[in-house]
């Protein structure tokens, strides 16, 4: 079975500093691995993901990840954050063939972005 | 828009009451799924299922029951509430035909059992 580790559950980082989410991952075979974002009172969001190609994924609002597999990992890096981006972020593996593929997610990671 | 949609958003009930939150999506998906969401845990799997009249357990399925009757409801059934199951509740689905099965959630359901 696969499982997500995020390492830090509180992450605060000054607006326009850099940030790193870190997420580990196990698995034996080959994953599909996400980022979502959660908004306050909101429903998730997926933010990037890593299918296969291009180890380094992007988001639209200039959110990063690259995939590892050496290491096992998929962090999630802004170069410079703004007050906008404070929201809950879960880091998600999937596994599977088909129409059988399910979530696992990780524990989640608060960015707070102080002024 | 297609969207998916939870009613109620909010919900208090007392311990025994049998409760039932709604999910709803117009996507015309084959697969949904029921998680909950608990502080330094994430998001739980609760049920899930891959078509109409298919359901199956996931990690914390003990006190929650599914049906599935058409492609658009998936209602989650908690039949004897308890004080451990208040949560937020995320209902989401996805389309199977699509290569990374990407997942579309709901607002959530916050449930309180007193």
């Amino acid at each position: 079975a696969q499982s997500v580790t995020q390492l830090d559950s509180q992450v605060p980082v000054f607006e326009e500093a850099p940030v790193e989410l870190r997420c580990n991952y196990s698995s034996s075979v080959s994953v599909y691995l996400f980022w979502y974002v959660q908004y306050p009172n909101q429903g998730l969001q997926l933010l990037l993901k890593y299918l296969s190609g291009s180890t380094l994924v992007e988001s639209i609002n200039g959110f990063e990840a690259e995939f590892n597999k050496s290491q096992t990992s998929f962090h999630l890096r802004k170069p410079s954050v703004h007050i906008s981006d404070t929201a809950e972020y879960f880091c998600a593996v999937s596994l599977g063939s088909g129409s059988a593929r399910q979530l696992t997610f990780g524990s989640g990671t608060q960015l707070t972005v102080l002024p | 828009d297609a969207e998916i949609t939870q009613s109620p958003r909010h919900k208090i009930t007392e311990t025994g009451r049998q409760v039932t939150l709604a999910c709803h999506q117009t996507w015309n998906h084959n697969n949904m799924f029921w998680y909950r969401q608990d502080l330094g845990h994430g998001l739980r799997l609760i049920h899930y299922s891959y078509g109409v009249q298919d359901t199956n357990k996931g990690e914390v399925s003990d006190g929650y029951s599914v049906s599935r009757s058409n492609t658009e409801d998936l209602p989650l059934t908690l039949e004897s509430a308890a004080s451990s199951q208040t949560s937020v509740y995320f209902c989401a689905s996805s389309d199977p035909q699509t290569i990374n099965n990407e997942q579309f959630f709901g607002p959530g359901t916050r449930l309180t059992v007193l």
